[in-house]
Order: C-alpha cells, then sequence, then structure tokens
C-alpha cells in the first residue's frame, strides 16, 4: 500500500515539445506529492508540490495535475528544452516533512 | 546559504569494513532524514530524525546499519561490516519542521571492493 507506480521509465522529446509523466499511489492516506527533478551525480532538487485540495498547479513551464478519485498525478513540461534533460521523480507522503515514497523516476531527454 | 553537504562525496570500503557517512542540514534545520538510491532506481526512504531523537526507522535494515543526530555536530549513517550489496548512492536531506519540504544533497557514492 505504500508504492507509488511512476510511467513512462524513459521519454524522448523534441526541443518546445510537452514532456508528460505520470504517477499512481495507492495509501489514501498520502497528502502531499512533490515532483524532484535529478542531474547526474547530484541529488534531487524540488520542483513543484501538489496536496489534494487542488487539481492543478502551475510554476513556470511545470504544471502538476492531481486526479484524487483516480488516485493519479502527472507533471506536465511545456516548451521542453535540452536543459531539462534529466530523471524526474514522483513522491508521495503524509506530510511535507514526513518519510517519502518515491516512484521509480522518469529519465528525460529532450532533442535540439 | 549553505545547502545540504554530505560527505564524503564518494567513499570506497572492502568487506567487512565499516562505512561512516556525514550530512549537514541547512542552517535551521532539525530534521534529517536518509534515503539509498540503488543503480537506475528511485530513493528509498531510510531513517528519519530529529536532534537527539530517531523519528521513523522503519527503513532501516534491521542488522549492520544505524543512523544518528547528536545535539551537535553532523548526523552521521553508520553501516557497519560493509557487503557488496550496500553498494549505492546515500542520501541526506533536510526539513526546518515536519510540514515543509525536504531539500537534498549531492549524496555520498558508496563502493564496496
Amino acid at each position: 500500500q505504500q508504492q507509488v507506480k511512476q510511467s513512462p521509465q524513459s521519454l524522448i522529446v523534441q526541443k518546445g515539445g510537452i514532456s508528460i509523466i505520470n504517477c499512481a499511489y495507492e495509501n489514501t492516506a498520502f497528502d502531499y506529492f512533490p515532483w524532484y527533478q535529478q542531474f547526474p551525480g547530484k541529488g534531487p532538487a524540488l520542483l513543484i508540490a501538489i496536496r489534494p485540495d487542488v487539481s492543478e498547479k502551475k510554476e513556470g513551464r511545470f504544471t502538476i495535475s492531481f486526479n484524487k478519485s483516480a488516485k493519479q498525478f502527472s507533471l506536465h513540461i511545456m516548451d521542453s528544452q535540452p536543459g531539462d534533460s534529466a530523471t524526474y521523480f514522483c513522491a508521495a507522503s503524509k506530510a511535507a516533512g514526513n518519510k517519502l515514497t518515491f516512484g521509480g523516476g522518469t529519465r528525460v531527454l529532450v532533442k535540439p | 546559504n549553505a545547502g545540504v553537504m554530505q560527505n564524503p562525496r564518494h567513499l570506497v570500503r572492502r568487506r567487512g569494513q565499516e562505512a561512516r557517512l556525514r550530512c549537514s542540514p541547512m542552517k535551521g534545520h532539525s530534521h534529517v532524514y536518509w534515503y539509498r538510491q540503488l543503480p537506475e532506481e528511485g530513493l528509498k526512504f531510510m531513517v528519519y530524525l530529529q536532534k537527539e531523537n530517531i523519528i521513523d526507522e522503519s527503513g532501516m535494515p534491521k542488522e549492520r546499519f544505524s543512523a544518528e543526530f547528536p545535539k551537535e555536530g553532523p548526523s552521521i549513517l553508520r553501516i557497519q561490516q560493509v557487503v557488496r550489496g550496500d553498494s549505492a548512492a546515500y542520501f541526506c536531506a533536510s526539513s526546518p519542521d515536519k510540514n515543509q519540504p525536504q531539500h537534498f544533497g549531492d549524496g555520498t557514492r558508496l563502493s564496496i571492493l
């Protein structure tokens, strides 16, 4: 009941395109859903996060969509740039400062 | 404003030796979390500490692993009698309280020969 499933495992998108990454969770007690971006040799960096009382949150080119009834949430990267090439992780927890359960990650490659 | 500092960045040990990984949280952060990342996998929670207290150790292996966060100094993740399967990247994160986001360090890459 603690799993977070992430798809796809990898994604190739052309510069200017939209990258879409999906996650599904099982534990209905989760109430905090962050996305992290990780470059090789670096630690995960918090991108954007959402709580279940809103269905969408946008920060710059990054948007989270949240579907509470389906227990799914997704990250959209608009106008993808080569600098966005990284591994993206979704996560979930019972509070922002509680232990995070991570998805398996999506490796995104943006081609110029 | 320095971020979460982890050292060493790379650590090589032989089977049977001890590994000590250090984490200095961001200034003002009293909550520390340790995660392990195997190659090509997501991060797995290990332990959550607040100054001098272990809050949640549900992800820690029962044997050989221990963690502490003393009143003074960095948090330490200690692995005794290391085995090849301990090879991984170990990440530390910190937050100012239990309702604030976690910020990660750049990890320690542990290699076991």
